[in-house]
């Protein structure tokens, strides 16, 4: 079975600011899926970024980057110049290669202050 | 186009009762997973459907059910309601059948209160 954990419940950073968010997880899947999904409050959970465990480029969406580092499966999210909106809880998943099946970690809660 | 559609939003049962909550995914898309949420447990995989066939299942006893509908639609179900069994239910569509890189797009959920 995967687990996912993320360590840090609350991260709290200034509006321009860069923060890093840290998921590491367990498996024994040779290929398999990563995922940070943000929930704002009451609001519905959208996909921040995507990374394919066969592929050694991090990835990158705007502002959103991810560092992966596949033999210490670790997984961490920084985002750059941090904007009001951004608040909101931040969830790490995981994914098989095989089926739409996430499992997530405990989530981050991350407080944009102006 | 129109997004993953959950109703209730909101509603509230007491313990014993039985709830159904409904899924419309998003038009074109074939799989559906549930999710509960909860402060507790946090975010936990119930079920997925695809081509109204049960694809996989999480750790859950079997007061929670699940269907699929020929229109994609899904429904779940919740008998012999528990204390414990008020969260937030999250159904999210795909358009991945095989394809193994469907992203999952969420509803706003349904929110249970168990008295």
């Amino acid at each position: 079975a995967q687990t996912v954990t993320q360590s840090q419940p609350e991260m709290s950073v200034q509006e321009a600011e860069t923060v890093t968010l840290s998921c590491t997880y367990d498996t024994s899947e040779s290929n398999y899926y990563l995922f940070w999904y943000k929930q704002p409050p009451s609001r519905q959970m959208i996909l921040v970024i995507r990374q394919e465990a066969y592929k050694q480029q991090n990835a990158t969406e705007n502002r959103f980057s991810v560092n992966f580092q596949k033999a210490a499966k670790s997984f961490s999210l920084k985002i750059s110049d941090s904007q009001l909106g951004d608040t909101a809880m931040y969830f790490c998943a995981f994914r098989k290669a095989a089926g739409n099946k996430l499992t997530f970690g405990g989530g981050t809660r991350v407080l944009v202050k102006p | 186009k129109a997004g993953v559609t959950q109703t209730p939003r909101y509603l509230i049962k007491t313990r014993g009762q039985q709830v159904t909550l409904s899924c419309s995914p998003i038009s074109g898309h074939r799989s559906v997973s549930w999710y509960q949420q909860t402060p507790g447990q946090g975010l936990q995989f119930l079920f997925e459907y695809f081509s109204e066939t049960q694809r996989n299942k999480g750790n859950f006893p079997g007061r929670f059910s699940g269907r699929q509908f020929s229109n994609s639609r899904s429904e779940m179900n919740v008998s012999t309601l528990e204390l414990g069994d008020s969260a937030l239910y999250l159904c999210a569509s795909s358009l991945a059948g095989t394809d193994l890189t469907g992203e999952l797009f969420f509803g706003e959920g349904s929110r249970l209160t168990v008295l």
